[in-house]
């Protein structure tokens, strides 16, 4: 089955800083990339996704990127603000199944 | 529209125990997809469902089940509880093309004691 790892477990940044999320995944077969956003006491929420034919893909401060031959993608957040303060969720989708890294959290220093 | 509901929110049951937890999705989605969350494991993948069909699940003892009924509604069930199986669990629905693109319901907190 699917495996995906993600690095780092926590990330501390200055605001205004850039934050940087990897992950790895190991079924070729994976063709939807999601990153998903928790924040403390709420329900995860989709904020990008790619798919395995794109390369990159950017909204506002966000940005995905995807290594279809290596199997990594990453997220990057630029400009952080106090409100990027979550747990954020990589995944990697296929056969009607989404596996998630065990997440990173994220802390934005004022 | 309204969003993903799950009844309860919060339950406490004692080992050895059952335990059937609902979840109401998004109207016009029907795939529905379940997942335990705990600190150290994050989100691990249970099941999903469409059509009233499981179209996949993750790997989790047979102690854990589920369904769909027709109006695209499902249960899960934990029959015999373990320790263990304190977490949140979580429903999300999907239009059954997206199934990356995942709604989820607010959860429902177990206790096992």
């Amino acid at each position: 089955g699917e495996n995906v790892e993600q690095h780092p477990s926590t990330l501390s940044v200055q605001e205004g800083d850039s934050a940087v999320i990897k992950c790895t995944y190991s079924d070729s077969a994976s063709n939807y990339f999601p990153w998903y956003k928790q924040e403390l006491g709420k329900r995860p929420q989709l904020i990008i996704d790619i798919r395995s034919n794109v390369g990159e893909k950017k909204d506002q401060r966000i940005a995905v990127t995807l290594n279809k031959t290596a199997k990594h993608f990453s997220l990057h957040i630029t400009e952080t603000q106090p409100e990027d303060s979550a747990v954020y969720f990589c995944a990697a989708s296929s056969d009607y199944k989404l596996s998630f890294g065990a997440g990173t959290t994220v802390t934005v220093r004022a | 529209k309204a969003g993903v509901t799950q009844t309860p929110r919060y339950l406490i049951k004692t080992r050895g125990q059952q335990v059937t937890l609902s979840c109401s999705p998004i109207s016009g989605h029907r795939s529905v997809s379940w997942y335990q969350q705990t600190p150290g494991q994050g989100l691990q993948f249970l099941f999903e469902y469409f059509s009233e069909t499981q179209r996949n699940k993750g790997n989790f003892p047979g102690r854990f089940s589920g369904r769909q009924f027709s109006n695209s509604r499902s249960e899960m069930n934990v029959s015999t509880l373990e320790l263990g199986d304190s977490a949140l669990y979580l429903c999300a629905s999907s239009l059954e093309d997206r199934v990356y693109e995942q709604y989820f319901g607010p959860g429902t907190r177990l206790t096992v004691t």
